[in-house]
């Protein structure tokens, strides 16, 4: 099985740096997804890393440490329309099932 | 356009009626799947399928029934709703179950058992 732990609810300044930490336990591992879920709408794909390192999309950075079983999302230049729900999810070795973490709220402030 | 279709997008319903929740997606992905979101348990995964007439449990299935009869389809069933079941709930698919896969969401279907 999986246990995914991210931070419940973070606050940031429009314009400013937050960066929402993923940490998980798996008997095994295909990659791990960031999406990002407005208030009442469906979750949207961001990002998607397998292999250890950065990968860098706009605004939006996700990283991965196997060996720590730790990725983060890092979501540069804040803006309102930021204000979301981040999901950690877990991908395992075998199928096509993701473990979802319980997800981060972010507010942005302005 | 590409996407995932979900109906009804709101139902409330009292205990024991039998009611169905259809999915449907126009990318011809092979893989399907269902979760519920309810607060501070995140998405759990209900049912998924990988093919027509191959269907799996995943987490939570205790309560559900699914089909998939066709690839584009993939409905929900709640033969005997609870009130434990209500929630929101989300179908998603994907091209296949390869490395690299990301999930369509559809746009959820907030359901009330009284």
């Amino acid at each position: 099985g999986q246990n995914i732990d991210q931070p419940t609810e973070m606050t940031a300044t429009e314009g400013a740096i937050v960066q929402i930490n993923c940490t998980y336990q798996t008997s095994g591992f295909n990659g791990l997804f960031w999406y990002q879920q407005h208030a009442g709408e469906a979750p949207t794909f961001l990002s998607y890393n397998v292999l250890d390192g950065l990968e860098e999309k706009g605004r939006f950075s996700s990283f991965l440490s196997r060996s720590k079983g730790y990725s983060y999302l890092l979501l540069k230049e804040l803006q309102m329309k930021d204000s979301a729900s981040y999901l950690c999810a877990v991908k395992e070795a075998a199928g096509n099932k993701l473990t979802f973490g319980g997800g981060t709220r972010v507010l942005v402030k302005p | 356009e590409a996407q995932v279709t979900q109906n009804p997008r709101y139902l409330i319903t009292v205990t024991g009626k039998k009611l169905t929740v259809t999915c449907s997606q126009n990318m011809n992905h092979e893989y399907m799947s269902w979760y519920r979101q309810d607060p501070g348990l995140g998405l759990r995964q209900i049912y998924y399928s990988m093919n027509v007439e191959v269907t799996d449990k995943g987490d939570v299935p205790e309560g559900y029934k699914v089909s998939r009869k066709e690839k584009r389809n993939f409905p929900l069933i709640l033969e005997s709703p609870s009130p434990n079941q209500t929630s929101l709930y989300f179908c998603a698919s994907s091209l296949s179950v390869g490395l690299y896969n990301e999930q369509f969401f559809g746009p959820g279907t907030r359901l009330t058992v009284l």
